[in-house]
């Protein structure tokens, strides 16, 4: 079965750009979330959907940061105009999502991004 | 709210020694805990996680954690380490009510040596 795909893998992109990550889950999975990673701060969750309505953007940094969830198939995070300090690793991660679940969140191999 | 704390950022052992990873959590009500390990270039993969029953919890690559309440704990262990065990393990709470919002610990790297 597919795993948690994420595009792309790698973008290297000069400051001041836009850049777009993108996030296809696990087929059947209702929550989505996007996380970051830096050495300095560890993993933050930035963002999390759940029947593709956001629930929580509490971790977003700033206006310059945006996801979107069109589809349960779906995920962007926006990041504009981007700057040096936004260079990290970026997972989207996805689970089925219920009450009392506990369930698994399964991780994309992530978006390694460098702002220059 | 909920969070975790793990000691040691990093821990190095021989190879066929004993592995132990500390984590400690702190949650006003029953804590959902899980271990996750990240292989260098790689997303992060489910070693184990505590829900509820047993508080010995057995997971992949021979790993297990106990859940101790009176402790606030959920260590990992494995009896004898081997090489390929090297890698970035992060423990996780979330809980009751909350279960999809994972809070992770700041991590804990675990090299083996021959």
């Amino acid at each position: 079965d597919a795993g948690v795909i994420q595009s792309p893998r790698h973008e290297v992109t000069e400051m001041g750009q836009e850049v777009t990550l993108r996030c296809k889950p696990i087929s059947g999975h209702n929550s989505l979330f996007w996380y970051r990673q830096t050495m300095m701060r560890g993993l933050e969750l930035l963002i999390y959907f759940n029947n593709n309505v956001p629930i929580d953007d509490s971790g977003m940094p700033e206006d310059r940061f945006s996801a979107k969830m069109p589809n349960a198939s779906f995920s962007t995070l926006k990041i504009q105009p981007s700057e040096p300090r936004d260079s990290a690793v970026y997972f989207c991660a996805s689970t089925i999502s219920g009450p009392n679940s506990g369930n698994t969140i399964y991780f994309g191999e992530g978006s390694w991004l460098t702002v220059v | 709210a909920q969070s975790v704390t793990q000691l040691g950022s990093h821990v190095s052992v021989s190879e066929g020694a004993l592995v132990l990873l500390r984590c400690n959590y702190s949650s006003s009500v029953p804590p959902y805990l899980f271990w996750y390990v990240q292989y260098p270039n790689q997303g992060l993969q489910l070693l184990l996680k505590y829900t509820t029953g047993a508080t010995l919890v057995k997971g992949i690559n021979g790993f297990e954690a106990e859940f101790k309440k009176s402790e606030t704990s959920f260590h990992l262990t494995k009896p004898s380490a081997h090489m390929s065990d090297a890698a970035e393990y992060f423990c996780a709470v979330t809980t009751l009510g909350n279960t999809d919002k994972l809070i992770f610990g700041t991590g804990t790297r675990l090299q083996v040596f021959p």
